[in-house]
């Protein structure tokens, strides 16, 4: 059974806090992707990797970075958290190429204050 | 720009309901469209289609897509409590890029 698996559920951080959020998958994949979701907005890109040590800005980088060391292993990082940040973070990971599903994880509820 | 539109955003309908949500989209160079349902939780994988005109169906769902008109339909037969959810529509492009849509809120009453 395919697992994709996020470290917090709910978090709630105060403005200008660093905060890291992480996600694991244990199906090998290479490609992995960091989303968030907001009302009427759907799913946004925030970043994706496609290797170790490899990453690429999605729609919406600004504020976020990342960090890819270990193959199963994708974390996101907010490094002076703002509120505008509060949303619903989604980790995703998938065979490379075209043609293959994303499985999610069961999304972070962010929430600055 | 590339994009990905899906209507309605929003849906209530009665149990034993049919229901058509719709994804429309433009980008280049595409390669598949994927419906994805999403309860309280995470995402998970519906159909994904890459031929026009040949339905894919799984118990009372069904999706085809028409690559010519750049749209997708999810129907929904016979709808059930259970079907409440959001459906997300997310479009392949290029060689590795993702698009999804705002998503369409389906809330079926008893």
């Amino acid at each position: 059974d395919v697992k994709v698996t996020q470290s917090s559920r709910y978090l709630v951080k105060r403005t200008g806090e660093k905060v890291f959020l992480e996600c694991v998958q244990d199906m090998d994949h290479e490609n992995m992707f960091w989303y968030r979701q907001d009302p009427g907005l759907g799913l946004r890109l925030i970043y994706f990797s496609y290797d170790v040590k490899m990453k690429e800005k999605g729609d919406i980088p600004e504020g976020y970075s990342v960090s890819r060391e270990k193959k199963e292993r994708f974390s996101l990082i907010l490094e002076s958290a703002s509120t505008n940040q509060t949303s619903m973070y989604l980790c995703a990971s998938r065979l490379p190429g075209y043609g293959h599903e994303q499985y999610f994880g069961p999304g972070t509820r962010l929430t600055v204050t | 720009e590339d994009k990905v539109v899906q209507s309605p955003l929003s849906l209530v309908v009665h149990e034993g309901d049919t229901v058509t949500l719709n994804c429309s989209y433009e980008v280049t160079n595409f390669r598949s469209l994927l419906w994805y349902k999403q309860e309280k939780k995470a995402p998970t994988f519906l159909f994904m289609l890459t031929s026009s005109g040949i339905e894919k169906k799984s118990g009372r769902l069904s999706s085809i897509l028409d690559k010519k008109e750049l749209f997708s339909i999810l129907n929904i037969t016979a709808t059930q409590t259970g079907d409440s959810a959001v459906y997300l529509c997310a479009v392949e492009y290029n060689n590795n890029d993702m698009r999804f849509g705002a998503g369409t809120r389906l809330t079926v009453k008893p």
